[in-house]
């Protein structure tokens, strides 16, 4: 079973298209992030849910917008879609996003690759 | 603010020959520093970390790395690589917010390339 899927894996849309990327964990983790890998491999973290509720909001465009129906579930949804808002998203949970230790250690979804066209 | 750098984009290497991929943090508080692997088309995986304890940590796939505090390192090591090392490496550390949680900072990766 894998541990944090992503749906799509590929999506190839046009510019100023809404679109949708979903994420599911199964290991029974409070916190989930959106990352996103630009065409040079650089990740960065765009946001992050503890518990459903948004911990981390980095600078991202307001068409960006996270969504945390439950803990085990964290999707992000792009309006008006540019193109450069094409690259890989990645979805992780980790145990918890606070104090020390192991409870912090990030688990990656295997990406979802977004073309704008 | 804390950063992490990974000087080398681009490590070629013969398969069987040993390799360092380096890593350099800023950070003027307790570290908790992270490889990560990505495989072509493939999602990121923890090869190893270093939370606490022994300075040298060992991970997947014969992969170890050293935390050294002095030199604010924490390089990779493989004593042997093989052809399916091929992929990209991602050095992170651990960043505390003032909001009490934490996020991880990435380096812009390296690029391990191995050849027969």
């Amino acid at each position: 079973d894998t541990a944090v899927s992503q749906t799509p894996k590929y999506l190839v849309t046009q510019m100023g298209n809404d679109k949708s990327i979903k994420c599911e964990q199964n290991l029974g983790h409070d916190t989930m992030y959106w990352y996103k890998q630009d065409s040079k491999k650089f990740l960065k973290i765009m946001f992050s849910y503890n518990n459903k509720e948004l911990i981390i909001n980095e600078t991202v465009p307001n068409r960006f917008s996270p969504k945390s129906p439950d803990k085990a579930h964290l999707n992000l949804h792009i309006n008006s879609l540019e193109l450069g808002d094409s690259a890989v998203y990645f979805c992780a949970s980790s145990q918890d996003s606070g104090g020390r230790g192991a409870k912090n250690i990030q688990y990656f979804g295997a990406g979802t690759r977004l073309s704008v066209l | 603010a804390q950063s992490v750098t990974q000087l080398d984009s681009q490590v070629p290497v013969f398969e069987e020959a040993p390799v360092e991929l380096r890593c350099n943090y800023s950070s003027s508080v307790s570290v908790y520093l992270f490889w990560y692997v990505q495989y072509p088309n493939q999602g990121l995986q923890l090869l190893l970390k270093y939370l606490s304890g022994s300075t040298l940590v060992k991970g997947i796939n014969g992969f170890e790395a050293e935390f050294n505090k002095s030199q604010t390192s924490f390089h990779l090591r493989k004593p042997s690589v093989h052809i399916s090392d091929t992929a990209e490496y991602f050095c992170a550390v651990r960043v505390g917010l003032n909001t009490g949680f934490q996020k991880l900072v990435f380096g812009t990766g390296t690029r391990l390339l191995v050849s027969p």
